[in-house]
């Protein structure tokens, strides 16, 4: 079954520096990669995602990922933090194309982001 | 707009007493499932629907029921509540599953105290 980690539960970063979130997965078989974000007393919202093609995908409000199959990674950066990035991150997992294909959650990172 | 909303955003209740979480999209959306989120542990699914009056056991479902009678609605029940299932709840929606072409649309959670 697929699994996934995200290390580090917080992470904090000054405003205008880079922002780095580390995504590791485990997967049988080539895998659909997700990441998602949560503002405050929100539901998660679809950042960006790699399914096949560019293993460097853009995603919204300057963010971006690149899939590594050699490390099994999936990191999310982005290059100057804006306080607006102060958020929740979860990396997630999924093996299918179809139907209730598991989709596997990471635990999350908080991003804080210091003026 | 386009939208999935939870009612309640806010609950607090006593061990035994019954409860409806409800949730509704206005997407015209096939899937609807239902998480909750716990501290360290990260999304883990409950129940989900393919479509209307067909629901399956996610990760999670042991003292949850839910009903899809309508294809715009998908409530959460909970029978016999107990402190265990103190959490933050979220409902999600997409078109089709949870393929990497059909993201998930989330509400904006509930968040249920269990005394």
């Amino acid at each position: 079954a697929q699994s996934v980690t995200q290390l580090g539960s917080h992470v904090s970063v000054s405003e205008g520096a880079l922002v780095l979130l580390r995504c590791n997965y485990s997967s049988s078989v080539p895998p659909y990669l997700f990441w998602y974000v949560q503002y405050p007393n929100q539901g998660l919202q679809l950042l960006l995602k790699y399914t096949t093609g560019a293993t460097l995908v853009k995603g919204i409000n300057g963010f971006e990922a690149e899939f590594k199959k050699s490390e099994t990674s999936f990191h999310l950066t982005k290059p100057s933090a804006h306080m607006s990035d102060a958020a929740e991150y979860f990396c997630a997992v999924s093996e299918g194309d179809s139907g209730n294909t598991p989709l596997v959650f990471g635990k999350g990172t908080r991003l804080s982001v210091i003026a | 707009e386009a939208q999935v909303t939870q009612n309640p955003r806010y609950l607090i209740t006593v061990t035994g007493k019954k409860l409806t979480v409800t949730c509704s999209q206005n997407m015209n959306h096939e899937y609807m499932s239902w998480y909750r989120q716990d501290p360290g542990l990260g999304l883990r699914q409950i129940y989900y629907s393919m479509n209307v009056e067909v629901t399956d056991k996610g990760d999670v479902p042991e003292g949850y029921k839910v009903s899809r009678k309508e294809k715009r609605n998908f409530p959460l029940i909970l029978e016999s509540p107990s402190p265990n299932q103190t959490s933050l709840y979220f409902c999600a929606s997409s078109p089709s599953g949870t393929a990497y072409n059909s993201p998930l649309h989330f509400g904006n959670g509930t968040r249920l105290t269990v005394t």
